[in-house]
Formats: structure tokens, C-alpha cells, sequence
């Protein structure tokens, strides 16, 4: 069974690099292709941050585009996330997920979700 | 960009067949998926591709996607279904949710 485990400094300050890495445990993540990130403000819905592939292709949320980068890690079975000049807006609770995705006929989403791991940013 | 809306609640009683609807531009064009999100949980995965339901999710789970609007049923409707409910899509290389219904069975 697929688990998936985020873990990064849940506190960060304005400004700073939001830095978060997604560990995929009982599986390995060269079996999936898209791998991604999801947020949540407390009390709000879901916002999707973008998803990143084994050989580095990305989809990001066009409203962070210019302050995301995602990576994948395989040797570590892993995926991160960077965030850079945030805010108390990007205060939130960040998801890691594993995406499920085909070209024919195209279909795109999220079936493992992991706990979730929350972030404040705060001086 | 590309909206899905979504009723902010729905009431439902107990046994009752509760309907979630999610609304979207020439959305029966596009599959459309639906997440269940207990309080204190992460969402999970209810159904996929309009109409299929993941492993493990009760039959009790439909849904259905026509014109501009998908629709979530379930139908005999137990407590441990109250939850926030989500549908997405895809559209422009990026996932779009909807805001979010909460389900209420009372």
C-alpha cells in the first residue's frame, strides 16, 4: 500500500523559501508519472499547486507559477516542492499527492493523498 | 481561467438520497472527479472519471456528467457521509476544484 509522508519546517518567515519533500514509502515512485502538490487555508478549499513528472516536465498553478519549483528525487523515492517569497497567504496545510494521468483519453487526478503537513508563515 | 461551482452546503436526512452538484462551462466535455474530505482528514479519492467509483467506496456513490453540469448521488446517506466534497477537472494544463460542498445529514 501506498504512503505518502510530507515533512519540511512548519514555520517559516516572510520572504523566506517555503521548502517541503514528499517521501513515497511502499512503492516505488518510478511506477507513477506525475507526482504533485496540493493546498489547503485553514478553513478553505482545496487550491492545486502543480505536479512534477519523473523526467522533470511541470504543471503549475498559473497564480505561483513565477515562485514554484518542483523536483523528483528517485534514487531517494522522493518529490519536493520549493515556494519562494512567501507570504501569510501561503499559510496553509500542504498535501503531497500522487496523480493519476493519461493521454488517451486524457484525464487527469489525484488518488493518494498523504496527512498533510501544515505550514505557518509567520516573523 | 476555468470555474467549477458548487451549492456551499446541502442538507440531507439519514437514509435519504443526497445530490451534489458541480457546475462548469461545457463541463460534460471533461471528466470530472470527486473527493470526500471527514473532518480532520485528507480528502480521498470518491469517484474518478465521472462515473467510476475507486475500490472501496459503497455502490451507495454515483455519478453522473451532462452539459455544463456533473452531479455526485448518494443515495441511502449515513452519517459517516457528512464531509466537505470537492469535484475537479482539468482544463488549460491545470487542475481546477470547485469550493466546495459540505454535506450535512441531520
Amino acid at each position: 500500500q501506498v504512503h505518502l509522508q510530507e515533512s519540511g519546517p512548519g514555520l517559516v518567515k516572510p520572504s523566506e523559501t517555503l521548502s517541503l519533500t514528499c517521501t513515497v514509502a511502499g512503492y516505488s515512485i518510478t511506477t507513477f508519472y506525475y507526482w504533485g502538490w496540493i493546498r489547503q487555508s485553514p478553513g478553505k478549499g482545496l487550491e492545486w499547486i502543480g505536479s512534477v513528472s519523473l523526467s522533470g516536465i511541470t504543471y503549475y498553478t498559473p497564480s505561483l507559477k513565477s515562485r514554484v519549483t518542483m523536483s523528483v528525487d528517485t534514487s531517494k523515492n522522493q518529490f519536493s516542492l520549493r515556494l519562494t517569497s512567501v507570504t501569510a497567504a501561503d499559510t496553509a496545510l500542504y498535501y503531497c499527492v500522487r496523480v493519476v494521468s493519461s493521454a488517451s483519453p486524457f484525464y487527469y487526478y489525484m488518488d493518494v493523498w498523504g496527512r498533510g503537513t501544515t505550514v505557518t508563515v509567520s516573523s | 481561467s476555468y470555474e467549477l461551482s458548487q451549492p456551499p452546503s446541502v442538507s440531507v436526512s439519514p437514509g435519504q438520497t443526497a445530490s451534489i452538484t458541480c457546475s462548469g462551462d461545457k463541463l460534460g466535455n471533461k471528466y470530472v472527479f470527486w473527493y470526500q474530505q471527514r473532518p480532520g482528514q485528507s480528502p480521498a479519492l470518491v469517484m474518478y472519471q465521472d462515473n467510476k467509483r475507486p475500490s472501496g467506496i459503497p455502490q451507495r456513490f454515483s455519478g453522473s456528467n451532462s452539459g455544463n453540469t456533473a452531479t455526485l448521488m448518494i443515495t441511502e446517506t449515513q452519517v459517516m457521509d457528512e464531509a466537505h466534497y470537492y469535484c475537479q477537472a482539468w482544463d488549460s494544463s491545470t487542475v481546477v476544484f470547485g469550493g466546495g460542498t459540505d454535506l450535512a445529514v441531520l
